[in-house]
């Protein structure tokens, strides 16, 4: 079946970066663009952007435009996420979640279980 | 951006009730709008996509229905694995936004 396995939890200090992973299996990889979307403590959820898997094309939310950046590895299924300059209300839980539709970030289709990042001094 | 405000923020039914969960947004979506399930502690699971259409393995009890700016998702017999926050997302124009959730509570 359609899996996504992200990494596991990390603990940054403020103006730290941290890179999130998130490997596929079940499907091929390429057919299927990977968005990212994070969840503050308690909070709601929020999209921070999507890469095509098959030729690399990003679209980011404006508002981690210049700190955020995606990237894929086709040869192992697996993407990346890396968001910079890291404050305290970057403590969230990031997601990786497969685009249903081919080489679209449309529905988000199935999730990683989260990997828990917490930006602390 | 697109805001999606869902309503009640809490709805307290039981076990064989019918839920019924809505979504409004702040201009016309057409019908490009989503809803998700998401238990405590688990990440969410798309139930429904394109305002009505069921995702896979997604039972029949769901269903969706809306287009333009109101929306409406429809649970027809609470089942026990029902209560949960249900969260409403579009994809009609940049940024991909989310509703703020309903809270579907036992009882």
């Amino acid at each position: 079946q359609v899996k996504l396995e992200q990494s596991a939890a990390e603990v940054k200090k403020p103006g730290a970066s941290v890179k999130v992973s998130c490997k596929a299996s079940g499907y091929n990889f390429i057919d299927h663009g990977i968005n990212w979307l994070r969840q503050a403590p308690g909070q709601g959820l929020q999209w921070m952007g999507w890469i095509n898997s098959h030729n690399g094309y990003t679209k980011y939310a404006q508002m981690f435009q210049g700190r955020v950046t995606m990237a894929t590895d086709t040869s192992t299924s697996t993407a990346y996420m890396e968001l910079r300059s890291l404050r305290s209300d970057d403590t969230a839980i990031y997601y990786c979640a497969r685009g249903r539709v081919n080489n679209s970030p449309w529905w988000f289709d199935p999730w990683g279980q989260g990997t828990l990042v917490i930006v602390s001094s | 951006e697109i805001v999606l405000t869902q309503s009640p923020a809490t709805l307290s039914l039981s076990p064989g009730e019918r839920a019924t969960l809505s979504c409004r947004a702040s201009q016309s979506i057409s019908n490009y709008l989503g809803w998700y399930q998401q238990k405590p502690g688990q990440a969410p699971r798309l139930l429904i996509y394109d305002a009505s259409n069921r995702a896979t393995g997604i039972p029949p009890r769901f269903s969706g229905s809306g287009s333009g700016t109101d929306f409406t998702l429809t649970i027809s017999s609470l089942e026990p694995e029902d209560f949960a926050v249900y969260y409403c997302q579009q994809r009609s124009k940049w940024p991909l936004t989310f509703g703020g959730g309903t809270k579907v509570e036992m009882k």
